[in-house]
């Protein structure tokens, strides 16, 4: 199971633009890369996900470089309500695979 | 088109007591887990199911057990409550293996 970093918070302001990097140094060639965004007394909801370089849907976009030792989840014009921890999540399709949450990064977005 | 509901939604045991937790999913998937979370802290698998009548262990399994004898019900049951398993409880569902997972609304469990 690959081990992911994430930075614990991230302060960010209305209107920015912001990009969480996760570390995945020991991802493996099947691995995918996948991330959740949980609120405040909810469960998780999946955002995005991606295998190589990069992937974009309406919430937002995933870059993953060529070595996929890391990715970075960009959210585009962040609002109040982006206000949330986000887990990056990494794991193949397979069997052996069992969907485990790190600890995320907190995210705060101010007026 | 429910999704993933788990019941109840609130529960407080004295310690010593069994209940069940009970999650449903309505969209035919194969996966199921159940989940704990701690204030302020990450979720932890408990137990995992990849199909009817599978049950595996997660990273915390002690003091729970779990069984899916329907594909689209997943119980997680204490035997004897403890105060350590005061936390709130999630449940979710994902239609193979590292496909999108969807959550339930969480059950809040308080062991006095």
């Amino acid at each position: 199971l690959a081990k992911t970093t994430q930075p614990i918070s991230m302060d960010s302001y209305e209107g920015q633009e912001v990009n969480i990097t996760c570390s995945h140094n020991n991802i493996a060639t099947n691995d995918y890369i996948t991330w959740y965004q949980q609120f405040p007394s909810q469960g998780p909801r999946f955002i995005i996900q991606g295998y190589k370089t990069k992937v974009t849907n309406e919430v937002a976009s995933l870059f993953i470089p060529a070595d996929r030792k890391s990715s970075t989840l960009s959210l585009p014009r962040v609002s109040l309500s982006d206000t949330a921890v986000y887990y990056c999540l990494v794991g193949r399709m397979d069997s052996s695979y069992k969907l485990i949450f790190g600890s995320g990064t907190r995210l705060l977005v101010r007026p | 088109n429910a999704g993933v509901t788990q019941t109840p939604k609130f529960r407080v045991l004295k310690t010593g007591q069994s209940m069940t937790l009970l999650c449903a999913q309505d969209m035919n998937h194969e996966y199921m887990y159940w989940y704990r979370q701690d204030p302020g802290m990450g979720l932890r698998l408990i137990h995992y199911s990849v199909g009817e009548g599978t049950t595996a262990k997660g990273e915390v399994p002690d003091g729970y057990n779990v069984s899916r004898l329907k594909k689209q019900n997943f119980l997680l049951g204490l035997e004897s409550a403890a105060p350590s398993q005061t936390s709130v409880y999630f449940c979710a569902s994902s239609l193979m293996v590292n496909t999108e997972a969807f959550f339930g609304q969480g059950t809040r469990l308080t062991v006095v």
